[in-house]
């Protein structure tokens, strides 16, 4: 069975550009979930779907970000514009069972390593 | 502020020998935490969940104490392998309201033949 994935692995882009993440959860798993890691410090969250709805996106920098689910299925987050202090890697993961519940397993993608220059 | 702090930050240490890491956290209250292991290039995978009432348990050479009256927790790695080299990341989780984990900066193991 396929993990979760994350495309591109990498992505190195100037300034003021725009660019779009994009995570496959583990097939069957209703919450998706965003978190990002900056050079230095611990992961943080970002935000969490359940299915296609956004259950808490607390953790979103700022407008420049938007997250979506279309369908329930896979995710994106595009960053627009993008700023020198987006570096760093964002990972996606995915769970099954009600988002609710703190005992649920996450599964994690690779991440994409963003490097803004 | 809930927080999660994991020493040392970094270990390094020869093939076969055992290694304990640390973890102190502050976040209230206490539902759940989780040792991650995280190999360079790929996403942290969980070893292991410890609860309130647990204080100890094992998923092969890893084992995982919890203290929940001084928030501390371990890792203690048993003859260690290359493959052990990796970063191994505390995860605590509240109990009620927010389930939004949180994370500790985690700690690099360094494995040498």
């Amino acid at each position: 069975e396929a993990g979760v994935t994350q495309f591109p692995s990498h992505s190195v882009i100037e300034k003021g550009q725009t660019v779009t993440l994009r995570c496959d959860p583990i097939s069957g798993h209703d919450n998706l979930y965003w978190y990002r890691r900056v050079m230095g410090k611990e992961i943080k969250f970002l935000l969490h779907f359940v299915k296609e709805s956004k259950q808490d996106e607390s953790g979103m920098p700022n407008n420049r970000f938007l997250a979506e689910r279309t369908g329930g299925t896979y995710s994106t987050l595009k960053v627009q514009p993008a700023e020198l202090e987006d570096s760093g890697v964002y990972f996606c993961a995915s769970s099954q069972g009600r988002g609710g519940q703190s005992y649920n397993e996450q599964f994690f993608g690779p991440g994409t390593r963003l490097t803004v220059l | 502020k809930n927080q999660v702090e994991q020493s040392p930050q970094s270990l390094i240490i020869l093939e076969g020998k055992n290694c304990t890491l640390q973890c102190n956290y502050t976040v209230s209250p206490f539902s759940n935490l989780r040792w991650y292991k995280q190999d360079t290039g790929r996403g942290p995978v969980s070893l292991t969940i410890m609860t309130f009432s647990e204080n100890t348990k094992s998923n092969g050479r890893y084992t995982a104490t919890l203290d929940a009256d001084t928030k501390q927790s371990s890792l203690h790695i048993t003859a260690s392998q290359l493959s052990d080299s990796a970063s191994y990341i505390c995860v605590v989780r509240r109990r009620g309201g927010s389930y939004i984990p949180t994370f500790g900066r985690g700690t690099s193991l360094i494995v040498h033949p």
